[in-house]
This record gives structure tokens, C-alpha cells and sequence, in this order.
């Protein structure tokens, strides 16, 4: 069974550009999360999604993220403009919406921004 | 005040021996407790998880819950080299899908 997938991998772009990082859920996971990860910050929960309706967005830097999940199987996440201090490992994950909420993440992007 | 606390370590256990990883939370409607792996470079990886007191034993692995004392801790039987790297453990609060991480244990596992 596929897991989850992110794309691209690998991001490096220049100050002030825009960046979308890309997720496609497991199939049948009806809840999705954001996380970005830093050696400063570690693992920090951005966003999260059930049943493409965002439930908690108190994550979220500023206002230059955003997160859409137009459809069960697709979400992506913006920044605009991007800044040096966002370059991270972007994560996103995805879980059933029962009581135990077993999240599984996919490999990440690597965001870099000059 | 971080919710969920772990040494960053490193902790260092010969091949062979048993590795012990702790992490205690604040939180106490915490019900649900995750243990990540994480190697260098790669995403965190789901190994254990547990929701009631005592132990939850598979393969090498055996993760323990004390609600009472807010622990819960992760033993790795018979550690192997391959075993290094960050263990993250996890709290989510009941009825919420959120989990709230620790900073993680690097464990190195020597031949």
C-alpha cells in the first residue's frame, strides 16, 4: 500500500518567491496534518485537516502560510512570500479520525530558501 | 513549559544490552502516548503506541504507561547498531486528534 506522498522532495528557491509543498494522504485516512521540523523548534504542528475542513490552524507562523485541502486525497501548502527563516523540513501526515489517531508521515520536503 | 519531555541525550547502550528511552507529560488528559523513530534525514516512523497502564511488548520492543506518575517509557531488548537514532515520543489529549512532541533521545547503539 502506498504511503503518504509528498512532493517535490527537495525545494530550494529564493527570498520572497512562492513555494507549494504537496500531499497526497493514505487512502482512506480522513484526517491530514501539517508539521514543519527545525534542530531549533523541532517537531511543530502547523495545520491539520478533517475531512478537508481545517480544524486547528494555531500552528500556522503568519499569514504567509496557507493550507487548502480541496479534496480527500490532495492538500497543499503555500508560502508566500518566502523568507530565509522558513527553510525546513516540511512533514505531512495522515491518520484515521478514530479515538487513537495513529499518524504516519510522509517523507518530508526539504525546503530551502536563500 | 513543554508538554511532553525527553533527554535529548545521547544515550549510548552497547549491541546487546537493553535501551531504556523516558519521556513524562504535564498534561494530565493525555490518554493516547506514540513512540517515533526517526533516522537522520528521514521522516519520523510510527513503532509503538499505547493508551492504557503497564506494558505493551512487540518484537524487541516494549512500551510502559504510568497515568498515575505521567511516564511512559520505550525499552529496546537486544539493541542492535540499526537501532540508532531520534525516538520521539508523542501525547495526544482525549477527544483531540492533536499530538504534542517531545524534542526527542538520540540512542546510539555501539558494536
Amino acid at each position: 500500500d502506498a504511503g503518504v506522498i509528498q512532493s517535490p522532495r527537495h525545494e530550494v528557491t529564493e527570498m520572497g518567491q512562492e513555494v507549494t509543498l504537496r500531499c497526497k494522504p493514505i487512502s482512506g485516512h480522513n484526517s491530514l496534518f501539517w508539521y514543519r521540523q527545525t534542530m531549533m523548534r523541532g517537531l511543530e504542528l502547523l495545520i491539520y485537516f478533517n475531512n478537508n475542513v481545517p480544524i486547528d490552524d494555531s500552528g500556522m507562523p503568519e499569514d504567509r502560510f496557507s493550507a487548502k485541502m480541496p479534496n480527500a486525497s490532495f492538500s497543499t501548502l503555500k508560502i508566500q512570500p518566502s523568507e530565509p527563516r522558513d527553510s525546513a523540513v516540511y512533514f505531512c501526515a495522515s491518520s484515521t479520525s478514530g479515538s487513537h489517531n495513529e499518524q504516519f508521515f510522509g517523507p518530508g520536503t526539504r525546503l530551502t530558501v536563500l | 513549559q513543554k508538554e511532553v519531555e525527553q533527554n535529548s541525550g545521547p544515550l549510548s547502550v552497547p549491541e546487546g544490552a537493553i535501551a531504556s528511552l523516558n519521556c513524562t507529560y504535564s498534561d494530565r488528559g493525555s490518554q493516547s502516548f506514540f513512540w517515533y523513530r526517526q533516522y537522520s534525514g528521514k521522516s519520523p516512523e510510527l513503532i509503538m503506541s499505547i493508551y492504557s497502564n503497564g506494558d505493551k511488548e512487540d518484537g524487541r520492543f516494549t512500551a510502559q504507561l504510568n497515568k498515575a506518575s505521567q511516564y511512559v517509557s520505550l525499552l529496546i531488548r537486544d539493541s542492535q547498531p540499526s537501532d540508532s537514532a531520534t525516538y520521539l515520543c508523542a501525547s495526544s489529549l482525549t477527544g483531540f486528534q492533536k499530538l504534542v512532541f517531545g524534542t526527542g533521545t538520540r540512542l546510539l547503539v555501539s558494536p
